[in-house]
C-alpha cells in the first residue's frame, strides 16, 4: 500500500467552481501535511501546511484534515484559470526526516 | 521565481552516461532536496543535505550520487543511465532543514536519456 494516494484527474471545472482535491494517506502516525502547486514546466510550490485535524483557511484555499478517516482536502472557492495546474499533497514521513508526495491531481479551469 | 536554480534547463544523453545537476540554493539556506519526478511514480524524495553533510536518504540508487559544497551549491551525479532515468530532477533549499514545509523548490532539469 501507497503512503499516500491521489486521485490523478484529469479534474476540469468551470471558471467560479468549488474544486475539492482529496488525498488518503496509510499511517496514522503522520501529522504534518502540505499542499504544492505545479504549473507546467516549473518546480512545486507551497500552498499551505498544517499539522492538526480541523481546517485552515488562506484566501480561496481551506485545507482540511481528518485525521481519523487519514483523509486530507484542498478545497478552493472561487477557481480561476490561472488556478489550473497540478496539485500535490503531500506528508512528512520517514521519522520526521521526508516528504512523501502524492502522485498528483491535474486541474483545469475553464472560462 | 522561488531563488532556487538549477543548471542545465534540459539534457539529452545515451544509455550508459554519466551526468552532473548542479544547483545552487536561495541565499542563506543551508539545506538542498534532490527530487526525482516521473509519470509513474511521481515526485520521490533522493537525497538531503544540510551545511555540506547528508541529512536524509530517499529512494537513491546506487548509481547516483550527491554532494554539497562549501559554498552550499550541490551536484547530484547520475552514473550508468537507464531509460528509466529519463525524468525531471528537482533542487529544493531551506533555510535550516528543520521544517519540511519550508523547502523552495527549483525549476529543475529534464533529464533524457535515449
Amino acid at each position: 500500500q501507497k503512503e499516500v494516494e491521489q486521485d490523478p484527474g484529469p479534474l476540469s471545472v468551470p471558471e467560479g467552481a468549488i474544486v475539492s482535491l482529496n488525498c488518503t494517506y496509510s499511517n496514522s502516525a503522520f501529522q504534518y501535511f502540505m499542499w504544492y502547486r505545479q504549473y507546467s514546466r516549473k518546480g512545486p510550490e507551497l500552498l499551505m501546511y498544517t499539522y492538526s485535524s480541523g481546517n485552515k483557511e488562506d484566501g480561496r484555499f481551506t485545507a482540511q484534515v481528518d485525521k481519523s478517516s487519514k483523509y486530507i482536502s484542498l478545497f478552493i472557492r472561487d477557481s480561476q484559470p490561472s488556478d489550473s495546474a497540478t496539485y500535490l499533497c503531500a506528508i512528512v514521513t520517514g521519522g520526521g526526516n521526508k516528504l512523501t508526495f502524492g502522485t498528483g491531481t491535474q486541474l483545469k479551469v475553464e472560462l | 521565481d522561488s531563488g532556487v536554480t538549477q543548471t542545465p534547463k534540459h539534457l539529452i544523453t545515451a544509455t550508459g552516461q554519466r551526468v552532473t545537476l548542479r544547483c545552487s540554493p536561495r541565499s542563506g539556506d543551508l539545506s538542498v532536496y534532490w527530487y526525482q519526478q516521473s509519470l509513474d511514480q511521481g515526485l520521490q524524495f533522493l537525497i538531503q543535505y544540510y551545511n555540506g553533510e547528508e541529512r536524509a536518504k530517499g529512494n537513491i540508487l546506487e548509481r547516483f550520487s550527491a554532494q554539497q559544497f562549501p559554498d552550499l551549491h550541490s551536484e547530484l551525479n547520475l552514473s550508468s543511465l537507464e531509460l528509466g532515468d529519463s525524468a525531471l530532477y528537482f533542487c529544493a533549499s531551506s533555510p535550516t532543514g528543520t521544517y519540511l514545509y519550508e523547502q523552495y523548490f527549483g525549476p529543475g532539469t529534464r533529464l533524457t536519456v535515449t
